[in-house]
């Protein structure tokens, strides 16, 4: 079963505005990470942070853990055309496998 | 990053015939390979977990015997659709792990199966 859940579903906004999704898991992990998929294309590692870690940063990506609430946030600042996807967080433990969450389809207006 | 090579990207077959499906690791090992299934504006669902040498892990619902995998070497796993159906149209993704390390997944570039 699917462990993560993100919301919103979707999400449209202009560009140059700020995009957010929260994705929400139901056991503990070892990390946790985001993807991207362009339509009908193959996934893109974005960002991988860790359970011990709070906060990370990566360009205009920034991505939130809180364990306590088993919650994650991503944060696209900028926004441009280009970042319209579906954005997937996954997450494991010890060894198994990712398990992804329903994903956000972003869309921004140019 | 890590390389993982999928190929076909597309194929289109018959409904009865089957399909194999690679899936590579290009510049590391990988001693387990994941394979996924994606529904059109759906998320990804496991398939199963292919283990170099040894027999797959197939999830719930998930026939074994409709869908093969082999994981023969360090660097390729395959997944065979046998006699496929229209339902089995989709998007299929391979994802490895680098060796010993419990980090980041890889993914290959995803293969759209269309049975007509």
């Amino acid at each position: 079963s699917q462990q993560g859940e993100e919301d919103p579903q979707a999400l449209s906004i202009q560009e140059g505005e700020n995009a957010t999704m929260n994705c929400s898991y139901k056991t503990s992990i070892n990390n946790l990470q985001w993807y991207r998929q362009n339509s009908g294309r193959g996934l893109v590692h974005l960002i991988l942070i860790r359970s011990n870690e709070r906060e990370k940063h990566s360009g205009r990506l920034r991505v939130t853990l809180d364990t306590s609430k088993k919650s994650s946030s991503l944060l696209i600042t900028a926004s441009r055309a280009a970042d319209t996807a579906s954005y997937f967080c996954a997450s494991h433990s010890g060894n198994t496998p990712l398990v992804f969450g329903k994903g956000t389809r972003l869309s921004v207006i140019a | 990053g890590a390389v993982v090579s999928q190929h076909p990207s597309r194929v289109i077959c018959k409904s009865g015939t089957s399909v194999k499906i690679e899936c590579r690791s290009l510049d590391f090992q990988a001693t387990t390979m994941f394979w996924y299934r994606q529904f059109p504006k759906q998320s990804l669902m496991l398939m199963a977990t292919s283990n170099e040498g040894s027999k797959a892990t197939y999830e719930q619902g998930v026939e074994k015997d409709k869908f093969l995998i082999n994981h023969a070497s360090l660097t390729l796993s395959t997944l065979t659709v046998t006699s496929a159906h229209p339902e089995d149209s989709s998007f299929y993704i391979c994802s490895a792990r680098v060796r010993q390390k419990n980090t980041e997944a890889f993914f290959g570039q995803g293969t759209r199966l269309t049975v007509v």
